[in-house]
């Protein structure tokens, strides 16, 4: 299993829709969890932190499930400007070398179509 | 502030040559790390450095590759000799921390090599 999985997509979803995206990671020790937004032909960017009671930041909605070891990501009437592509984030724990490492999942690819 | 800063934006090299990119992180951040992006495999964690000391370097894919940080301020990262199966996005990124549940990553805008 890897590491962190999502669905690769493209989601194209027209404006003003509600879009989720899924995640899942193996590790069961895992602490920390995020999205991150990804523009084409950009640098990765924080977009928000995922918490364990769930977290909303405007029209997005981060929800961790631990048991089931699943992260969502849900985002309210879609903007042209959401269209990116959405990476999951995971925050390996210490592995005994002093590290701590963020791995990245593949990505979900949205279009919001006008 | 500038955020992070990467050179070149593009590299365009032929196989068997050197190649080296670099880095200048957030002033203030304690913190680097080289990624690799490619379609396939997404972006994978090449080193990442604390305090200037390199901590993790599993990431690194063969002798080929090595990474330095001679101080706070700059890093680089370098391919000797380059082969096109290196043909990616290298992103370096910075943070002020060391892994805390919070922690969050300011990438660069990335070098797109392309080894021919």
């Amino acid at each position: 299993r890897k590491e962190v999985e999502q669905d690769p997509g493209p989601f194209n979803v027209p404006e003003g829709a509600t879009v989720a995206f899924n995640c899942t990671y193996s590790n069961s020790a895992s602490q920390s969890f995020f999205w991150y937004r990804q523009d084409c032909r950009k640098e990765p960017k924080l977009l928000m932190s995922v918490y364990s009671s769930g977290n909303e930041d405007g029209r997005f909605t981060a929800q961790l499930n631990r048991a089931s070891q699943y992260i969502s990501l849900l985002i309210r009437d879609s903007k042209l400007s959401d269209s990116a592509t959405y990476l999951c984030v995971v925050n390996r724990p210490d592995s005994g070398a002093g590290s701590y490492q963020l791995t990245f999942g593949k990505g979900t690819k949205l279009s919001v179509i006008p | 502030d500038a955020g992070v800063i990467q050179s070149p934006r593009h590299e365009v090299t032929e196989m068997g040559q050197e190649v080296t990119l670099r880095c200048k992180p957030i002033s203030g951040h304690n913190s680097l790390f080289w990624y690799r992006q490619t379609m396939m495999r997404g972006l994978e964690l090449l080193i990442y450095f604390n305090n200037n000391v390199p901590i993790d370097d599993s990431g690194m894919p063969e002798d080929r590759f090595s990474a330095k940080m001679p101080n706070a301020s700059f890093s680089t990262l370098k391919i000797q000799p380059s082969e096109p199966r290196d043909s990616a996005v290298y992103f370096c990124a910075s943070s002020f921390g060391r892994g805390t549940t919070n922690e969050k990553l300011f990438f660069g805008s990335g070098t797109q090599l392309s080894v021919l």
